[in-house]
This record gives C-alpha cells, structure tokens and sequence, in this order.
C-alpha cells in the first residue's frame, strides 16, 4: 500500500499569509495526487486534482505542484474562509489520504 | 446537479452488522467511467478509503478491511449500499460516499472525488 505524509501537522497563519503545505508520497504517484479543504462538520472539498489542476469553482489563490513523491499545495494569499484541515490524497493504486495539515489564526 | 446523500442507523452494537445507502442524483453509474465509493473519518481522524464500485460493476476493497465489507448498486433506485460486518467501537466514524468521475480502475486508472455526501456518523457501542 502507498503511505502518504503531509507536513506541517498544524500550521498556524494570518490573512495575507502565503501558506504551503508538502505532500510525500512512499512511492512515485506520476501526478495522481488531489487536495481536498474540510472545515468542521463538514466533507470535503477537493481543490486540485492530478497535481495540479484547479478544481472548478475553486478560488484562484489555491495552487498545486510536484510530481513523481513530493507535492505542495499553496495558498497564495490566506483568506477567513481557508481556516480548515487540507489532505492530499494519492490515486495511482487505490487510494490513500494523508493525515491532513490543519490552518488556524 | 450531483447530489449524494448517505442513509442509515446512527448506532450498531458490537459484532452487529452496519448497512448504509448512498443515493445519488445527477449521474447514472450505467455511465462509462462513473464510480462511487465509500470514505469514512472517525471523529478528529484522517480519512480511509474502504471500497468502490464501478460503473461495470466491478468492486475494489481495501485491503484492510477487505474481508468485512460488501458493496452493490441498484441503478435503477440511483442507490450504492454498504455492508460491514461484525462492528467494533473502532469503527466509530463519519461514513461518507463520494463520486468518481473519469474512473477506469480495470485499467488502473483511478480519479480523484469530486462530488461528497454530507456523511453520517454512525456510532458503534453497546
């Protein structure tokens, strides 16, 4: 099974910030990698998907990168609404999420 | 618009037998390349990927719990059910099914979930 990190665990940041989360990946995924937001209470929401793309109606701000077993996502600059818990997710075989990084203030 | 709602108990005793449906609207899983699957996040965890079918009615497991669920589809209801045996409190979660789109997995070829049900918690206690 592919085993997927994400780091930081928990991130702390203010409106404005450019934030960016690392994705690893315990073998190569080529670009089959989406992020996905989760606020609480709530299921996800997924942003990018293979690597890179921007899902529709996601804000422009979000951005994906990386290939092969390293990914980031960034947000460009940090808005009240991105306050939530993002998980990258591999599907190359099967599928796996990451343990997820947390934003607060 | 793409819906998914999931429908079931809300609590299982141990070793009982949980059954949860998925149904959808906005798409057909008649349609090539549509799958479903079913996620679940116990409460302040990651999420797991158990199980999902296909719009040829293939099914893949994951490997973990493999021997414990049962996944089929009634397209004419529009509805995936769920079937996991012999609950334990571990799994206690938030069960969520989630849309496929571009999903070819006799080929390997998987897809990211574009479209999620709200969940529902299911709790396991006797």
């Amino acid at each position: 099974d592919i085993q997927m990190t994400q780091s930081p665990s928990t991130l702390s940041a203010s409106v404005g910030d450019r934030v960016t989360i690392t994705c690893r990946a315990s073998q190569s995924l080529s670009s089959w990698l989406a992020w996905y937001q989760q606020k609480p209470g709530k299921a996800p929401k997924l942003l990018i998907y293979k690597a890179s793309s921007l899902e529709s109606g996601v804000p422009s701000r979000f951005s994906g990168s990386g290939s092969g077993t390293e990914f980031t996502l960034t947000i460009s600059s940090l808005q009240p609404d991105d306050f939530a818990t993002y998980y990258c997710q591999q599907y190359n075989s099967y599928f796996t999420f990451g343990p997820g990084t947390k934003v607060d203030i | 618009q793409v819906t998914l709602r999931e429908s079931g108990p809300a609590l299982v005793k141990p070793t009982q037998t949980l059954t949860l449906t998925c149904t959808f609207s906005g798409f057909s899983l008649t349609t090539s390349a549509m799958c479903v699957s079913w996620i679940r996040q116990p409460p302040g965890k990651a999420l797991e990927w158990l199980v999902l079918i296909d719009w040829d009615d293939d099914k893949y497991y994951s490997t973990s719990l493999k021997t414990r669920l049962t996944i089929s589809k009634d397209t004419s209801k529009n509805q995936v059910v769920l079937t996991m045996t012999n609950m334990d409190p571990v799994d206690t979660a938030t069960y969520y099914c989630a849309r496929t789109t571009g999903c070819m997995a006799s080929a390997g070829i998987w897809g990211a979930f574009d479209v999620w049900g709200q969940g529902t918690m299911v709790t396991v206690s006797s």
